[in-house]
């Protein structure tokens, strides 16, 4: 596509349960990352991928949260038994390398409401 | 890692130039200076990147000085559509990936 998509733009969900999100960055793009946004708050990194692999997971807050991408394209982050605190903007971006100095281009984010 | 220090809030006037400051006086030689802006509710918009020399695009330019601690981002005729939170980023390089870390930003609003 022309852009980073991202899916579901808007979810509504009861503390407790699963929620998965996805992500499909730009045709070509082996870099992904995910970053979320509590409302009024800066963008806070969560992990990145180049290809499939994650080389660093220390960013997600809890081990309730999991990352993956299969095939080097669609990539899906995934919150268990979740909290209030899960509530705000998950982003995504993609580049086209993790080679410094890439463009990198941000979806327009799925907003996760926990109540 | 590197940080930056941006002004919290700037105002400029419809059609006029906004030049946006930054200091990121501990960026070290290889890490880019990049920025964004953030319109409510949506995801941050790329702008411009550079390591040291000049660039402009069809969007902004940006003005890095030559011992790099500092940048400007200029937007040559700010419109209404401009007014957002401006980011300058230094990226770092942590674990082979090239990583974003965005601090507070400047609000800029442009008035009529």
């Amino acid at each position: 596509g022309a852009g980073v998509s991202q899916s579901p733009s808007n979810k509504v969900t009861e503390k407790g349960k699963d929620v998965e999100l996805r992500c499909d960055p730009i045709s070509g793009h082996t870099a992904l990352y995910w970053y979320r946004q509590s409302l009024g708050q800066g963008l806070e990194f969560l992990i990145y991928f180049q290809g499939n692999s994650a080389p660093d997971k220390s960013g997600l807050p809890s081990d309730r949260f999991s990352a993956e991408r299969t095939g080097g394209s669609v990539s899906t982050l995934t919150i268990q038994r979740t909290q209030q605190e899960d509530s705000a903007v998950y982003l995504c971006a993609s580049s086209l390398s993790v080679s410094r100095g890439n463009t990198i281009y941000f979806g327009e984010g799925s907003w996760l409401t926990v109540v | 890692d590197a940080k930056t220090t941006q002004p919290p809030s700037m105002d400029c006037a419809e059609g006029r130039a906004a030049n946006l400051p930054c200091n990121h006086s501990t960026i070290s030689g290889n890490e880019y200076v990049y920025w964004y802006r953030q319109i409510h509710s949506q995801g941050p918009q790329y702008i411009i990147h550079g390591l040291k020399n000049n660039e402009t695009n069809e969007m902004a330019s940006l003005i890095i000085t030559e011992d790099r601690k500092s940048s400007t981002l200029i937007l040559p005729h700010a419109t209404l559509r401009d007014t957002a939170v401006y980011y300058c980023i230094v990226s770092l390089f942590v674990n082979a990936g090239n990583m974003l870390t965005f601090g507070g930003g400047t609000r800029l609003m442009v008035k009529p």
